[in-house]
């Protein structure tokens, strides 16, 4: 079974520009999430969606983070404009229905360098 | 969500039980006990969870207190690859519920 694919591993900005990551999630999974790790840190949920609808984006910084998922599949998670603190690695996670065996599957995440 | 607290930092000799501690003093009825783990450079890793009974599966075993409060991860054989940050988690199994991930427990797992 394929897992959670990532893309871009790494990306290097200058602060002030933008930034896409995209997310396939394992087929078939209705829930699909978005991580962010700074370096020492434990991960921090940023989006949850179920399907294609949002059901927890609390923690998602709006004015400058946006994230999409159009077809209930894959997601892409964008920031514009970066800062410095944006740096991080930015985890998808995907779920088969909301977390009912409590197992979440992810991906290697995308690490951002903002300079 | 409860919150849970861990030690920074263990060690282990390699090829012996590794007990991970995990305080959840505040946890409420319908909280789940969930252990992750993520190795370097690696996305988090589900191990495994329980709500009051002892859970085992092929990684590992969750050895939950009487009142909920602590709860101990067991890996009865470490390996070299068990070296890794090691995740507890309180959360309601719900949609829509959070998983709040800490700073867990480093584990170096030694020859």
């Amino acid at each position: 079974e394929a897992g959670v694919a990532q893309s871009p591993r790494y990306k290097i900005i200058e602060k002030r520009q933008s930034v896409a990551f995209w997310c396939n999630p394992i087929s078939g999974h209705a829930t699909l999430y978005w991580y962010q790790q700074i370096l020492g840190q434990g991960p921090k949920l940023l989006i949850q969606f179920q399907n294609n609808g949002v059901v927890d984006d609390s923690q998602l910084p709006k004015d400058r983070f946006s994230a999409e998922r159009l077809k209930g599949v894959d997601s892409t998670l964008k920031i514009q404009p970066a800062k410095l603190e944006d740096s991080a690695v930015y985890l998808c996670a995907s779920s088969l229905v909301p977390r009912s065996t409590g197992e979440l599957f992810f991906g290697e995440g995308s690490r951002l360098t903002v300079l | 969500d409860a919150k849970t607290t861990q030690p920074t930092s263990m060690d282990c000799a390699e090829g012996r039980a590794a007990n991970l501690p995990c305080n959840h003093s505040t946890i409420s009825g319908n909280e789940y006990v969930y252990w992750y783990r993520q190795i370097h450079s690696q996305g988090p890793q589900y191990i495994i969870h329980g709500l009051k009974n002892n859970e085992t599966n092929e990684m590992a075993s969750l050895i939950i207190t009487e009142d909920r409060k602590s709860s101990t991860l067991i890996l009865p054989h470490a390996t070299l690859r068990d070296t890794a940050v090691y995740y507890c988690i309180v959360s309601k199994e719900t949609s829509g519920s959070r998983l709040t991930f800490g700073e867990g427990t480093q584990l170096t797992v030694n020859p």
